[in-house]
């Protein structure tokens, strides 16, 4: 079965300075890959895709993740990150089932 | 973008009666619709799948008759907890899939958090 593994459960940072959350995937088959943000108490909001093509992608608030099928990686990255970024991010995969496979989520804490 | 709305956003009941979730699909038609569950700090765990006009099919462990799900139209899936117990407060949300030209992605609605006494 495919699984998703989110590396770090709490990432705590200071504003302005870049960060990286990991994700790792279990596939040998291609898949779609999505990170989701969630803030207190709100639903999941949709950071970015990654569906065919190239394999860097952006999100409209300077997030970008990049997919390396070698790896069965797809890393999320911000160079700056600022306090509104606080929230928790959730990797998804989506198997040939046509389900969600989620991670277990990163918490980002960004820090004055 | 694609919306998805919920209602109620909260709701309290007491135990042993029953509580109707709807999800909605504003601005495109749903062909799946997707429910969640999420305990404090823990990732999303799919509790079922619906496609429009057919039953749903549940996960393992999910039980069908307690968590009725019906997706009446391409618009709007409901779920229901029937004979709710403390044991079902949690935080649920609802996922739809099937906007034209973003067939792949699920869009998510805000959550309902349930709390039962």
């Amino acid at each position: 079965a495919q699984s998703v593994t989110q590396l770090d459960s709490q990432v705590p940072v200071f504003e302005e300075a870049p960060v990286e959350l990991r994700c790792n995937y279990s596939s040998s088959v291609s898949v779609y890959l999505f990170w989701y943000v969630q803030y207190p108490n709100q639903g999941l909001q949709l950071l970015l895709k990654y569906l065919s093509g190239s394999t860097l992608v952006e999100s409209i608030n300077g997030f970008e993740a990049e997919f390396n099928k070698s790896q069965t990686s797809f890393h999320l990255r911000k160079p700056s990150v600022h306090i509104s970024d606080t929230a928790e991010y959730f990797c998804a995969v989506r198997n040939q089932g046509g389900k969600l496979i989620f991670g277990q989520g990163t918490e980002l804490s960004v820090k004055p | 973008g694609a919306v998805v709305s919920q209602h109620p956003s909260r709701v309290i009941c007491k135990s042993g009666t029953s509580v109707k979730i709807e999800c909605r699909s504003l601005d495109f038609q749903a062909t799946t619709m997707f429910w969640y569950r999420q305990f404090p700090k823990q990732s999303l765990m799919l509790m079922a799948t619906s496609n429009e006009g057919s039953k749903a099919t549940y996960e393992q462990g999910v039980e069908k008759d307690k968590f009725l799900i019906n997706h009446a139209s391409l618009t709007l899936s409901t779920l229901t907890v029937t004979s709710a117990h403390p044991e079902d407060s949690s935080f649920y949300i609802c996922s739809a899939r099937g906007k034209p030209g973003a067939e792949e992605t699920q869009y998510f609605g805000p959550g309902t958090r349930l709390l039962v006494l």
